[in-house]
């Protein structure tokens, strides 16, 4: 079935510094691709998303790019901050509903 | 606020005791789901309902598990016979209105104990 494989943390940066999480998947279709966030004490939040091949999600500074080729969304932040701070997931959609990846906690330092 | 709205947020139980959440959809959105998320793992899905048709259950969802969605609506869940295995933070989620996102309410954490 539908998977996704993501970069295990906890990572821990500094202020400014860039951020890159990856992300690979295993869908036997075309599936539209997603990041959601948990900031603490938060619900999931739609951080970006990409419904098909090459098209470039962006949001608040944060980018992933669909990967065909390489069945990947790797999500990247150049400069982040502290309110960054925050598990992030990446998930795919068949049709409906989504598949997860385990998640990715954030703590960015000042 | 027209969020999802997901009741209660806490919830402890003894187990083999019955709980039921309920799950308030963004009024528009025809897709209700319901996920489960345990400690240092994404959520997973168990169920999924178009309008008030449930279109599918996942595995996870054993007989001691049943969800509704009268009149395509809200949508409660319930748990009958709690284990303690059952503890986790549950999720509604619910799409529609021409996005293919789904928008996640705060979840109801259970414990039991």
């Amino acid at each position: 079935g539908d998977s996704v494989t993501q970069m295990e943390g906890p990572v821990t940066l500094s202020e400014e510094a860039f951020l890159t999480i990856n992300c690979t998947y295993t869908a036997t279709g075309y599936p539209s691709l997603f990041w959601y966030v948990q900031y603490p004490g938060e619900g999931l939040q739609l951080l970006l998303k990409a419904t098909k091949a090459d098209d470039k999600g962006s949001n608040k500074g944060f980018e992933a790019t669909y990967r065909k080729e390489t069945t990947s969304f790797h999500l990247e932040k150049g400069s982040v901050q502290v309110s960054d701070s925050a598990v992030y997931f990446c998930a795919l959609s068949d049709q409906y509903k989504l598949s997860f990846g385990a998640g990715t906690t954030v703590t960015v330092r000042a | 606020d027209t969020g999802v709205s997901q009741n209660p947020r806490h919830k402890i139980t003894k187990r083999g005791q019955n709980v039921t959440f309920r799950c308030d959809p963004i009024s528009e959105h025809n897709r209700l789901y319901w996920y489960r998320q345990t400690l240092g793992q994404g959520p997973e899905f168990l169920t999924y309902f178009q309008n008030e048709a449930q279109l599918e259950k996942s595995r996870l969802l054993s007989d001691r598990f049943s969800a509704e969605r009268p009149k395509g609506s809200f949508s409660t869940l319930e748990i009958q016979r709690t284990e303690q295995g059952d503890s986790a933070m549950y999720l509604c989620a619910s799409s529609g209105g021409g996005y293919t996102e789904a928008f996640f309410g705060q979840g109801t954490r259970l414990t039991v104990v």
